[in-house]
């Protein structure tokens, strides 16, 4: 089965200095990657997807990186801002029985 | 990307009532898929809905509880039947992209069951 760990569960950082939050995978055998963003009560942004065979992904101050042989990947955000303060979700795509499955998220608070 | 409305956006029902929640996608799409988050909880796959054939559950979800309809390639309804406290979550409904399996998510609906 495949399990799905965020670390850190949640994190406060002062406004301007670099995120970085990490996903792990027990299972390398995944079709993609995607990290979410979700605000409280709120439902699910699509922040980035990297394809297994792709390496990392950017979007604007987003960075992920993708390492499927150890299971990691790791999103990066660049001079944070309190209005990225919110839980971000990892999930993988499994092959064989298309489900995500999805971490527990990161709580990030970003203090102005 | 896919553009999701769900009706209601929050509710707040009695115990032993039901409440159905509507998702609306504005493309044509194969499948859609149910979950729900509990309070600090991550998401759990209910079902997912196929256009023109039964919906199917993962373990731990049955269609008593949660009737699922599909009544077309944009919409889809879930019913959450016979209320219990333990049944206020967010429940939320996603499309993937068929060439990518790019996820996207509706709004959610928050569900608190008195």
């Amino acid at each position: 089965k495949q399990e799905v760990t965020q670390i850190p569960a949640a994190l406060s950082v002062p406004e301007g200095e670099n995120l970085v939050l990490n996903c792990s995978f027990t299972d390398s055998a995944i079709y993609n990657l995607q990290w979410f963003r979700q605000d409280p009560g709120k439902g699910l942004t699509s922040l980035l997807l990297i394809q297994s065979s792709q390496r990392e992904q950017t979007s604007g101050r987003l960075n992920a990186s993708l390492d499927k042989s150890s299971g990691r990947s790791t999103l990066y955000i660049a001079a944070s801002q309190p209005g990225d303060s919110a839980t971000y979700l990892c999930a993988v795509f499994l092959y064989g029985n298309n489900r995500l499955a999805f971490g527990k998220g990161n709580q990030v608070v970003v203090i102005p | 990307s896919a553009v999701i409305s769900q009706k209601p956006s929050r509710d707040i029902c009695q115990r032993g009532t039901s409440l159905t929640i509507q998702c609306q996608v504005d493309s044509q799409v194969t499948m859609m898929f149910w979950y729900r988050q509990q309070p600090g909880q991550s998401l759990t796959l209910i079902a997912t809905a196929n256009q023109g054939s039964e919906a199917t559950y993962e373990s731990g979800f049955v269609i008593d509880k949660f009737p699922i309809s599909r009544p077309n390639l944009t919409f889809s309804t879930l019913t959450v039947s016979n209320l219990s406290p333990e049944d206020s979550s967010i429940y939320l409904c996603s499309v993937e992209e068929a060439e990518t399996y790019e996820q996207y998510f509706g709004p959610g609906t928050r569900l608190t069951v008195t």
